[in-house]
């Protein structure tokens, strides 16, 4: 099954500032997805990121504010920017793999951002 | 607008009892609908997955399937109170996935 390394798994940043997010899965995967938890929601869908094309996103969400890479099959960021406190949340990468005999969608531990 | 609907709970059990979780979908296409359980200040894991109408048996989990009346739902026997989490029921369209709200279900020894 796919393991994603996910960082940082925390941070605290000031408004105004920019905070990138790294995803390595260890093997190649064709589609990455990045999700936000805001605190005591749910999941929403932010983006899929595609190797070799631009991120898809989803209503709500806009490239300005949430760029993404997408360099190869293994490894995405996301980049959180110009940062207000509303964006305080956990972010999550995930992939389509095979998870302790489940196909479906994994997720990487997280990160919980927090902005003052 | 793709909804999945689920009761936000606590649902409380008895250590050993059945707990039934349940949820609904709005969008009649799906072909793919997942259970996921998250502790608290954990990301979500994958506990399920059903594609057809019927149930499906993983050890102390059974997944319902009911496409006609839009409706999944999660048996979890033998309750543990280390089952104690966030269950989140996600709805497959395409590669994309919509989560509900999640259940808080609590079991209590």
């Amino acid at each position: 099954s796919a393991v994603i390394s996910q960082k940082p798994s925390r941070d605290i940043c000031q408004r105004g500032t920019s905070l990138t997010i790294q995803c390595q899965v260890d093997s190649q995967v064709t589609m990455m997805f990045w999700y936000r938890q805001q605190p005591g929601q749910s999941l929403t869908l932010i983006a899929t990121a595609n190797q070799g094309s631009e991120a898809t996103y989803e209503s709500g969400f806009v490239i300005d504010k949430f760029p993404i890479s997408r360099p190869n099959l293994t490894f995405s960021t996301l980049t959180v920017s110009n940062m207000s406190p509303e964006d305080s949340s956990i972010y999550l990468c995930s992939v389509e793999a095979l998870y302790d005999r489940l196909y479906g969608y994994t997720f990487g531990s997280g990160t919980r951002l927090t902005v003052v | 607008q793709k909804e999945v609907e689920q009761n936000s709970g606590p649902l409380s059990v008895p250590e050993g009892a059945i707990a039934s979780l349940n949820c609904t979908y709005s969008d009649r296409v799906s072909q793919s609908f997942f259970w996921y359980r998250q502790y608290s200040g954990k990301s979500p894991e994958l506990i399920m997955s059903i594609y057809s109408n019927g149930d499906k048996e993983d050890g102390r989990f059974t997944a319902q399937l009911n496409k006609a009346s839009q409706y999944v739902s999660l048996l979890i026997r033998d309750s543990q109170p280390s089952d104690s989490a966030t269950y989140l029921c996600a709805v497959g369209y395409g590669n994309k996935l919509v989560f509900g709200a999640g259940t808080i279900l609590r079991v209590k020894s």
